[in-house]
C-alpha cells in the first residue's frame, strides 16, 4: 500500500548544529504535512506544502517539497534545545486518509 | 478554548474486557481520526469520519470500532482488546472537507495497557 519513508529514524546533534530530516514516496503527493511531536507530548501541526519545489520558512525551520513532489524535507538551522521531539511528514494524498511517516526522533546536546 | 478531549489518559486493562476511549472536539470540525503510535512505526490511522454517520476504514482498523452520532464525538470502541492493542492512541479533529486538507488537531493522548 501506500507508504512514505522517513529517514533518518534518530539524529543526535550537539546544539547549534544543523539537522534535516527527509520524506520519500514511490506515488507523487497531492501535498505534504509536517508535524512537532515534543517528548510525552502529542502532535503538533507545522506546515502544509502544496506546490512543486515549494520552500516554506518559519524562523530556522526550512521545508520544501520536490519538483516531482515524491519527496520533501525539514531543515533546521543552529539547533536548540527547545527543538528536540520527534519530527513526522504526514501525506494526504488519500484525500480523508492520511499516512504518516515513522518519523525522526530529534535529540540536541547542549 | 479549541481542544481535543480525550478520557482517559491512561487505562489497564485485561484481555477481552471492552473498553471505550471518548473523543470530543469544541471546534466544530467535521472531520475527525484515530490514530495508534507505536515505536518505530510512526502514527497509524485507525478510522476516520467525514462527518456525522459518516466512517471509513484507515489502515488498522482491526479490532476497534468508532460511531459518529453527534458531531463533537468520536469514541473507539475495543470489544476484545488483546495485548497487541497495548498502544498510545491519538483522537484528532480538522477542518478539513473533500477537496481541502487542513491541518490535523490532536489530543493529548490515551496509554493504552492490556495484560
Amino acid at each position: 500500500g501506500q507508504q512514505v519513508m522517513q529517514i533518518p529514524q534518530y539524529q543526535h546533534v550537539q546544539e547549534g548544529e544543523d539537522f534535516t530530516t527527509y520524506c520519500n514516496s514511490s506515488t507523487t503527493l497531492s501535498n505534504i504535512q509536517w508535524y512537532k511531536q515534543r517528548p510525552g507530548g502529542h502532535p503538533v501541526f507545522l506546515i502544509q506544502l502544496v506546490k512543486s519545489g515549494e520552500v516554506k520558512k518559519q524562523k530556522r525551520l526550512t521545508f520544501q517539497f520536490g519538483e516531482a513532489k515524491k519527496n520533501s524535507s525539514l531543515h533546521i538551522t543552529a539547533t536548540q534545545t527547545t527543538d528536540v521531539g520527534t519530527y513526522f511528514c504526514a501525506d494526504n494524498t488519500g484525500g480523508f486518509k492520511t499516512i504518516f511517516g515513522a518519523g525522526t526522533r530529534l535529540f540536541v546536546k547542549a | 478554548e479549541a481542544q481535543v478531549t480525550q478520557n482517559p489518559r491512561y487505562l489497564i486493562t485485561v484481555t477481552g474486557k471492552k473498553l471505550t476511549v471518548t473523543c470530543s472536539q469544541n471546534m466544530n470540525h467535521e472531520y475527525m481520526s484515530w490514530y495508534r503510535q507505536d515505536p518505530g512505526l510512526g502514527l497509524r490511522q485507525i478510522y476516520y469520519s467525514m462527518n456525522v454517520e459518516v466512517t471509513d476504514k484507515g489502515d488498522v482498523p482491526e479490532g476497534y470500532k468508532v460511531s459518529r452520532k453527534e458531531k463533537r464525538n468520536f469514541p473507539l470502541i475495543l470489544e476484545s482488546p488483546s495485548p497487541n492493542q497495548t498502544s498510545l492512541y491519538f483522537c484528532a479533529s480538522s477542518p478539513r472537507s473533500r477537496g481541502n486538507t487542513g491541518e490535523l488537531f490532536f489530543g493529548e493522548g490515551s496509554r493504552l495497557t492490556v495484560l
